[in-house]
């Protein structure tokens, strides 16, 4: 099956930077989501942003959505070391069903 | 408190051993999904039911069983025949389909003794 792609695989920052993770994904997607995993933990969802959406917000988080050019991207602002973890975005492929497609992640380490 | 729980934590496997492994939710989701982790790589999608008594085969399903006996209950079952089955396990479940958002499990670490 189609996976997103995380890039970078892996980012390491200072505590107050920004972080950008993008995705990018082969196929027409009906939603892509991002996920947080803590280390040994389940998955947690952060955001979601439909095809028809472009930017969306939710307290230091911002998705930004390019159908045209099949990417996505995740901003985490003034980070902070309690955002260290993996990223996932996941994609809800049209010719896939409904269910979702994950990519191999970002892991991020924000340092203190 | 809602969520979904998956037991045990740490599961060990025998050589010709069928392990079963357990995943309850009380979120009222119909749909439930099996997903296999190996280190450094995407979730992969193993089973999933979107209705009692009726699941599908994910991408990677050799080598594992499942059964949806109950809305609240999604067992996996790794048998003997799956030759590689260290890996994390995780559970998650979704009202619907994929559409919404799913909810995770904490997963079980399954390793060959």
């Amino acid at each position: 099956s189609q996976q997103g792609e995380e890039d970078p695989q892996a980012l390491s920052i200072q505590e107050g930077e920004n972080a950008t993770m993008n995705c990018s994904y082969k196929t027409s997607i009906n939603n892509l989501q991002w996920y947080r995993q803590n280390s040994g933990r389940g998955l947690v969802h952060l955001i979601l942003i439909r095809s028809n959406e472009r930017e969306k917000h939710s307290g230091r988080l911002r998705v930004t959505l390019d159908t045209s050019k099949k990417s996505s991207s995740l901003l985490i602002t003034a980070s902070r070391a309690a955002d260290t973890a993996s990223y996932f975005c996941a994609t809800e492929l049209m010719e896939y069903g409904n269910k979702l497609v994950f990519g191999a992640g970002t892991i991020l380490r924000v340092k203190s | 408190d809602g969520g979904i729980t998956q037991s045990p934590k740490y599961l060990f496997r025998k050589e010709g051993q069928n392990v079963t492994l357990s995943c309850e939710q009380n979120l009222n989701h119909d749909a439930m999904y099996w997903y296999r982790q190996d280190p450094g790589q995407g979730l992969r999608l193993i089973y999933y039911s979107q209705i009692v008594n009726d699941f599908q085969k994910g991408d990677i399903a050799e080598g594992y069983s499942v059964s949806r006996e109950k809305k609240e209950s999604f067992p996996l079952t790794v048998t003997s025949a799956q030759k590689n089955p260290t890996a994390f396990y995780l559970c998650a479940s979704s009202k619907i389909d994929a559409a919404e958002k799913l909810f995770f499990g904490s997963g079980t670490q399954l390793s060959v003794l």
